[in-house]
């Protein structure tokens, strides 16, 4: 089952506007991730947050995490048609057993040039 | 620096038949974990490797199979294909639980099961 629900399912905006996308999840999480995945090809590490983080920076991109509401946010700022993939948010429960990401359905996003 | 290699890229087999995919994770990296993703959905965790052991399991049948070599490379078998079985299939490798840095992820294999 999918830990995360990513909103919207699709999204198109021109080159040059913001992106914005959410990830809702159900249970305690230590970091939740951001990867960006171009054609079906493999996914491409975008910003880690951990649980005591409450937004984070990287580059155009700014994530925030509210634990109390189980959400997060990624941000692209002055998108570009190379902008244009899927993006999807994992979340991340440490054990002393090991680990494992468990992935939302992704946020299909088309910038327009 | 190469990053995570998969082989083969594609890869078409008959229902009820076995495959092998191997990945080479990231210099540096120890655990490799291995992901099934349908078309249109999100990756779904398979298992993750650890000192040659599996370390946790996700929501897969005993024909998902695996197994890690002391240089840290990685299989995935699958036995019996089903149709169901046609997706791509991601290793992720990182160093320890990835708590710090997130995972490097391959390319994929695109299996077609027919």
């Amino acid at each position: 089952s999918q830990q995360g629900e990513e909103d919207p399912q699709a999204l198109s905006i021109q080159e040059g506007e913001n992106a914005t996308m959410n990830c809702s999840y159900k249970t305690s999480i230590n970091n939740l991730q951001w990867y960006r995945q171009n054609s079906g090809r493999g996914l491409v590490h975008l910003i880690l947050i951990r649980s005591n983080e409450r937004e984070k920076h990287s580059g155009r991109l700014r994530v925030t995490l509210d634990t109390s509401k189980k959400s997060s946010s990624l941000l692209i700022t002055a998108s570009r048609a190379a902008d244009t993939a899927s993006y999807f948010c994992a979340t991340d429960m440490i054990k002393a057993a090991g680990n494992k990401l468990t992935f939302g359905g992704g946020t299909r996003v088309l910038v327009k040039p | 620096d190469a990053g995570v290699t998969q082989s083969p890229t594609h890869l078409i087999k008959t229902r009820g038949q076995q495959v092998t995919l191997r990945c080479s994770p990231k210099s540096g990296h120890d655990t490799v974990s291995w992901y099934q993703q349908a078309l249109g959905q999100g990756p779904q965790f398979i298992f993750q490797y650890y000192e040659e052991e599996e370390r946790q399991r996700g929501n897969f049948p005993d024909r998902f199979s695996g197994h890690q070599f002391p240089n840290y490379s990685s299989e995935l078998n699958v036995n019996a294909l089903l149709l169901g079985d046609s997706a791509l299939y991601l290793c992720a490798s990182s160093w320890g639980t990835g708590a710090q840095a997130g995972y490097t992820f391959g390319s994929g294999t695109r299996l077609t099961v027919v």
